[in-house]
């Protein structure tokens, strides 16, 4: 079945780095845009970064921009990301997911519709 | 604060039907597809609608989606206990390079 497994998550100190991994299987993984998305602890959704199917695009939301950068390896099944001049702000759980395309009466859309369970990004000092 | 406004809380009683707003702007829903995601706590948010109104074909059709304007809603029928969880909805947003955006989340309890 679709499974998208997250892991490279821990404690790290502001200022620092970490490289998270998100592992597909069960689909074709080149065949679709990847995404990045986080939750702060007691907190809503906050979508972070996607990447095409190439890697020949992606796309930061603005409080990640020039910190977190997006790829993947589609000969492996990977999608990464990596963090640097991490923040306590950045204190989240950390989700990969799949996007998908739909369709209307004469138009394309596209949404998130597989996610991974998440791993744990902890920024203290 | 979210782009997407909900009401932080709902509640139904089993067997009722319920429904969560999502209020946005022509930038997204005026303009893009809403979906909805229904999360556990300690779980992964769970698709429950894309575009509007399409349903996967595992979730229920207790569950139900429209949108009017600038304003998309998500029904609940039928309203059972594990239906307790936190319910969020999404869209893209042209404003701006365009990015996706969510709402804050509804927490609904079923009393």
């Amino acid at each position: 079945q679709v499974q998208l497994v997250e892991s490279g998550g821990g404690l790290v100190r502001p200022g620092g780095s970490l490289r998270l991994s998100c592992a597909a299987s069960g689909f074709s993984f080149s065949d679709y845009y990847m995404s990045w998305m986080r939750q702060a602890p007691g907190k809503g959704l906050e979508w972070l970064s996607y990447i095409s199917k190439s890697s020949s695009h992606t796309k930061n939301a603005d409080s990640v921009k020039g910190r977190f950068t997006i790829s993947r390896d589609n000969a492996k099944n990977s999608l990464h990301l990596q963090m640097n001049s991490l923040r306590a702000e950045d204190t989240a759980v950390y989700y990969c997911a799949r996007v998908e395309r739909g369709s209307g009466d004469d138009f394309y859309y596209y949404y998130m519709d597989v996610w991974g369970k998440g791993t744990t990004v902890t920024v203290s000092s | 604060q979210s782009v997407l406004t909900q009401p932080p809380s709902a509640s139904g009683t089993p067997g009722q039907r319920v429904t969560i707003s999502c209020s946005g702007s022509t930038s997204n829903i005026g303009r893009n597809t809403v979906n909805w995601y229904r999360q556990f706590p300690g779980t992964a948010p769970k698709l429950l609608i894309h575009g509007d109104h399409q349903r996967p074909s595992e979730v229920p059709d207790r569950f139900s989606g429209s949108k009017s304007g600038t304003s998309a809603s998500l029904a609940i029928s039928g309203l059972q206990s594990e239906d307790e969880a936190d319910y969020y909805c999404a869209a893209w947003d042209d404003s701006l390079t365009g990015y996706w955006v969510f709402g804050g989340g509804t927490k609904l309890t079923v009393l």
